[in-house]
């Protein structure tokens, strides 16, 4: 298996402009996560689905901020108008059954970049 | 909500000594704990869990830890090497249960 596959690796944007991350789970896993890592707040849930089902977006940290699971291999995370503060690295993990006790797979994130 | 703090942002070890990495939690009410690692420009992958029945969990030069009555975990690498520089990171469950809720990591640094 080729693990989480996330696109693209880097995004470097201007404020204001629509930015779209991409998300490929693990072909299986019924569970997949949307996290983002800044020195600040170190690793954040945003959203998570559950069968393509959003399940919790409370840390989705504004309107701004958008998630769709259309199918089961394929996620997206949407960011619209972007800002500065939305600079960070985002993750995508996913897992069999939540994975508590096993861990999540992520992916290798992408690198946000809003100037 | 629960809480999950790792106190020291980095360490630095010998090569071939021990490196301890410890995490405090506030909620004793979940069943797992876990340990991620993280590389420079790659996502964290699992490391090693431990259930709350148990309070030591073996897995070749790792082991971790679980002192339920003080809510701490600790990670120790024996003999460390300087393949295990990277942040480690504590994950603990968070308050819907299949979502994890991370410590903000701690950096090795192993010295050869």
């Amino acid at each position: 298996d080729a693990g989480v596959i996330q696109s693209p690796r880097h995004e470097v944007t201007e404020m204001g402009q629509e930015v779209t991350l991409r998300c490929k789970p693990i072909s299986g896993h019924d569970y997949l996560f949307w996290y983002r890592q800044t020195m600040m707040r170190g690793l954040e849930l945003l959203i998570y689905f559950n069968n393509n089902v959003p399940i919790d977006d409370s840390g989705m940290p504004e309107d701004r901020f958008s998630a769709k699971m259309p199918n089961a291999s394929f996620s997206t995370l949407k960011i619209q108008p972007s800002e500065p503060r939305d600079s960070a690295v985002y993750f995508c993990a996913s897992s069999l059954g939540g994975g508590i006790a096993y861990g999540y797979t992520f992916g290798s994130g992408t690198r946000l970049t809003v100037v | 909500d629960q809480q999950v703090k790792q106190n020291s942002p980095s360490l630095s070890v010998q090569e071939g000594r021990i490196s301890i990495l410890n995490c405090d939690y506030t909620n004793s009410m979940f069943d797992y704990f876990l340990w991620y690692k993280k590389y420079p420009a790659e996502g964290p992958t699992f490391l090693i869990s431990i259930s709350s029945i148990k309070d030591k969990n073996e897995d070749g030069r790792f082991t971790v830890f679980l002192n339920k009555s003080a809510k701490h975990l600790s990670l120790h690498i024996v003999p460390s090497q300087p393949g295990d520089s990277a942040v480690y990171f504590c994950a603990v469950p968070g308050a819907g249960s299949y979502q994890l809720t991370f410590g903000k990591g701690t950096k090795l640094s192993v010295i050869p």
